[in-house]
């Protein structure tokens, strides 16, 4: 019963380093999100996926790429990271459309990453 | 688009009292979900309560009650009976029932919550 399971949980980086954060889910969820955290802040959507193959811009989308060739792993890329990026990144899933949309989503434990 | 703002950054309460969390939001929307989540120390987001807009009677989870007002756009969550463990960061969020944008979750800035023994 893993639910939402990110790694790693902290990184340091320097600037201009790449790293790709994972995010796999097991219960089968069609809607999965990425969402940054800065101190003292609430959580920013950076980007989302409705299913395999579909991907769209959050908020706060610049300096960051994704990917979901499946239904399970939404993998998030930092290219030429940058102090800005310094936050916590929390990795999410949800069913998706419909009466299900009162469901709860379901939150990974987060990663710390550090840019220095 | 939709906002969410919650008004107190921090709040505190003596273990057994009742606190009130306050949130606020602006939608032009007239079918929608809210939520609070907690977020203690350990980073972990845990779903507390639910709402939907369509639903007049306020959600109730145990000591964890909501005072739903649609036409004020408010949100209030009560904590009767504070417990050592409620002590965290408290989000307010709010999801379109419109399916649009991947149905995402938008948050407000969190309350954080200590709890005084």
């Amino acid at each position: 019963n893993a639910g939402v399971t990110q790694t790693p949980k902290f990184r340091i980086l320097k600037i201009g380093q790449s790293m790709t954060l994972q995010c796999t889910q097991d219960m089968n969820h069609n809607y999965m999100y990425w969402y940054r955290q800065d101190p003292g802040m609430g959580l920013k959507l950076i980007y989302y996926s409705v299913g395999a193959g579909i991907t769209d811009k959050g908020e706060v989308p610049n300096g960051y790429n994704v990917s979901r060739s499946t239904t399970e792993d939404f993998p998030l890329r930092l290219e030429l990271a940058a102090p800005s990026q310094t936050s916590v990144y929390f990795c999410a899933s949800s069913k998706g459309q419909g009466a299900s949309l009162n469901t709860e989503a379901f939150f990974g434990q987060g990663t710390r990453l550090t840019v220095v | 688009a939709q906002t969410v703002t919650q008004s107190q950054p921090e709040m505190s309460v003596q273990e057994a009292e009742t606190v009130t969390l306050s949130c606020t939001y602006d939608t032009s929307e007239s079918d929608y979900y809210l939520f609070w989540y907690k977020q203690p120390p350990s980073r972990q987001m845990i779903l507390v309560i639910r709402q939907e807009a369509y639903k007049q009677q306020n959600a109730t989870e145990n000591r964890f009650s909501v005072n739903f007002q649609k036409a004020a756009k408010s949100f209030s969550l009560k904590i009767s009976d504070s417990q050592l463990g409620d002590a965290a960061m408290y989000f307010c969020a709010y999801r379109s029932a419109l399916g649009t944008s991947g149905s995402r979750l938008t948050f407000g800035e969190g309350t954080q919550l200590t709890v005084n023994p």
